[in-house]
């Protein structure tokens, strides 16, 4: 159980176009998402957290205008990057807050690259 | 604040022989504490979680880890190291009290097996 999927598992574009990634919890609503960004060698950056039928709270330095996302259902969140850019290429990974009596727990998706051109 | 070190970046086993990663930690309140495994370009898999139970917790995969208030300490131990445990291993905190549910990582554990 407590199963995350995302997609796509990898992505390629060109600068100036938008990339969606989408999160799901297969197994289980997940009221709380997570958005995470990480870096070659190095840990996960939390980027965002994600609560069904609100607006997403952004981490201090993560431009809410070029990384959009909506958490529209118990089981579905999704992060746009738009106007994507070279910098932008990294492993974007999701995470759902765990159902009742695990919900002090995160399940991970398995990430998504995404190479901009 | 919270905050956790995991003092080794990398460490080297031989196959077959006992691993320790570890992992000090500093929180607040009351800490959950998590030890995730992440192979090459995968997502985090779930090893183990201490939430004011036993202190001593046992995970997948034969690991164990030991939560010690006394040394702020949550080290992850296997007695006998395979080939596929090679991967990255991250010690995680998170406030039990808090309700944003947010995670604070350790920079990670490089864990490598010598055949």
């Amino acid at each position: 159980g407590a199963v995350v999927s995302q997609h796509p598992s990898w992505v390629i574009c060109k600068s100036g176009t938008s990339v969606k990634i989408e999160c799901r919890s297969l197994d289980f609503q997940a009221t709380t998402m997570f958005w995470y960004r990480q870096f070659p060698k190095q840990s996960l950056m939390l980027m965002a957290t994600s609560n069904e039928g609100s607006k997403a709270t952004y981490e201090q330095g993560v431009e809410k205008d070029k990384f959009l996302i909506n958490h529209a259902s118990l089981t579905l969140s999704t992060l746009t990057v738009t106007s994507a850019h070279p910098e932008d290429s990294s492993f974007y990974i999701c995470s759902a807050r765990g159902p009742w009596g695990q919900t002090d727990t995160q399940y991970f998706g398995p990430g998504t690259r995404l190479t901009v051109l | 604040a919270q905050s956790v070190t995991q003092l080794d970046s990398h460490v080297s086993v031989s196959e077959g022989t006992p691993v320790l990663l570890r992992c000090n930690y500093s929180s607040s309140y009351s800490p959950s504490l998590f030890w995730y495994v992440q192979h090459p370009n995968k997502g985090l898999q779930l090893l183990l979680k201490y939430t004011s139970a036993a202190t001593l917790v046992k995970g997948i995969n034969g690991f164990e880890a030991e939560f010690k208030k006394s040394e702020t300490s949550f080290h992850l131990t296997k007695p006998s190291a395979h080939m596929s445990d090679a991967a990255e291993y991250f010690c995680v905190v998170s406030d039990r009290m808090d309700s944003s549910y947010k995670l604070i990582f350790g920079s990670g554990t490089r864990l490598l097996v010598r055949p």
